[in-house]
């Protein structure tokens, strides 16, 4: 079963609003990231949070960890028609092995 | 920097056949692993390498083969090519472990009939 599952599978807002997406992973983890996807491109590294921050921001982004509830938020404030893409959240299986497991994304749509 | 590069972009195989997918990277990354993507599955780690000479299995590994000779270059190989390896492969790479951002390349759409 997959580490890492976002929430909602897909969202879909207008321009200006705020879009936020959440991740639920099953095993202790040492750090968590979050990417994004463009349509038809790789994946994007947006934030990292490490299993002892509890919030981080980089510019319109802010991501939170809460680690008693196994889970993690992406707020994207003030959406633009650019942030229109896939989001993934990845994490790393705190385990003898150096994996890093991706979920299965949340499909942003930003609308004009 | 290039970063990291695959080839091809596009393959048709027939079924049985084999190819290695090509993957490279001048950012002198230790960390190189390949992923498959699937609609509604996200993606899925095949295999992964933490250093010249060293790999290891991810979560679908079945069907792939992989060997890391040197730092810069990690290529998949098909020995047998199978319709459910129809998908879209990338490639990534981190400075160390799983604590580094990855940086991944373009992507290899795969199609097997």
């Amino acid at each position: 079963s997959q580490q890492g599952e976002e929430d909602p599978q897909a969202l879909s807002i207008q321009e200006g609003e705020n879009a936020t997406m959440n991740c639920s992973y099953k095993t202790s983890i040492n750090n968590l990231q979050w990417y994004r996807q463009n349509s038809g491109r790789g994946l994007v590294h947006l934030i990292l949070i490490r299993s002892n921050e509890r919030e981080k921001h980089s510019g319109r982004l802010r991501v939170t960890l809460d680690t008693s509830k196994k889970s993690s938020s992406l707020l994207i404030t003030a959406s633009r028609a650019a942030d229109t893409a896939s989001y993934f959240c990845a994490t790393d299986a705190r385990t003898s092995y150096d994996k890093v497991i991706f979920g299965p994304g949340t499909s942003l749509s930003v609308i004009p | 920097n290039a970063g990291v590069t695959q080839t091809p972009k596009f393959q048709v195989l027939k079924t049985g056949q084999s190819m290695t997918l090509q993957c490279a990277q001048d950012m002198n990354h230790e960390y190189m692993s390949w992923y498959r993507q699937d609609p509604g599955m996200g993606l899925r780690l095949i295999h992964y390498s933490v250093g010249a000479g060293i790999t290891d299995q991810g979560e679908v590994p079945n069907g792939y083969n992989v060997s890391r000779s040197t730092t810069e270059d990690f290529p998949l190989r098909l020995l047998s090519a199978a319709p459910s390896q129809t998908s879209v492969y990338f490639c990534a790479s981190s400075m160390g472990t799983n604590e580094e951002t990855q940086y991944f390349g373009p992507g290899t759409r795969l199609l097997v009939l």
